[in-house]
């Protein structure tokens, strides 16, 4: 089974300043797509980014970014400018592209916090 | 359609007792999923169904839990005889899989929260 692991329980970061969420991953796959999924204190998920692995462009979405590394198998979240509003749980996430494999993995998560 | 929805948000029930949960996906998408999450923990997988039909099942669904989505439409996840282990947020997701195409990201609800005690 993929493995999704985020060595990084805490961060914080300064309102404004970039901060930088890691995310490692373990396949014999090679088409697949990752996540990051943002989950605020009310719990509900809301995707944040997504790259697709045949893609060798790095995804952004405004101040949000990843940098992919399909050979190492690493997928950080690069958040620019930071807001209070990001304060939250990051879970980055795996799904093969393989019209069988359609669950999600999830690593266990990363608690940013955003210190005004 | 404001998104996926499931009820009820909390649920405390007493060991030994039958829970249902209940799962609304947004409207058009034809794949559910359900997750469960402890504190401090992602998502872990349950099960998905494609349409009315629960195409895969993870070996964290002991027999005491069933899911059901009889006209593909909502979803019911039940957990018979529960067990304090069981207290968790269970979390429904839904996505689109049409014509070969796959909306590739999967939209969560609120979840709900059960306390078995």
């Amino acid at each position: 089974a993929q493995t999704v692991t985020q060595s990084q329980p805490e961060m914080s970061v300064q309102e404004a300043e970039t901060v930088t969420l890691s995310c490692t991953y373990d396949t014999s796959e090679s088409d697949y797509y990752l996540f990051w999924y943002k989950q605020p204190p009310s719990r509900q998920m809301i995707l944040v980014i997504r790259q697709e692995a045949y893609k060798q462009q790095n995804a952004t979405e405004n101040r949000f970014s990843v940098n992919f590394q399909k050979a190492a198998k690493s997928f950080s979240l690069k958040i620019s400018d930071s807001q209070l509003g990001d304060a939250a749980m990051y879970f980055c996430a795996y799904r093969s592209a393989r019209n069988t494999g359609n669950q999600f993995y999830f690593g266990t998560g990363t608690s940013l916090t955003v210190i005004p | 359609d404001t998104g996926v929805s499931q009820n009820p948000r909390h649920k405390i029930t007493k060991r030994g007792q039958n829970v249902t949960f209940r799962c609304d996906p947004i409207s058009e998408h034809n794949r559910l999923y359900w997750y469960r999450q402890t504190l401090g923990q992602g998502p872990e997988f349950l099960t998905y169904f494609q349409n009315e039909a629960q195409l895969e099942k993870s070996r964290l669904l002991s027999d005491r839990f069933s899911a059901e989505r009889p006209k593909g439409s909502f979803s019911t996840l039940e957990i018979q005889r529960t067990e304090q282990g069981d207290s968790a947020m269970y979390l429904c997701a839904s996505s689109i899989r049409r014509n070969r195409v796959t909306n590739t990201e999967a939209f969560f609800g609120q979840g709900t929260r059960l306390t078995v005690v």
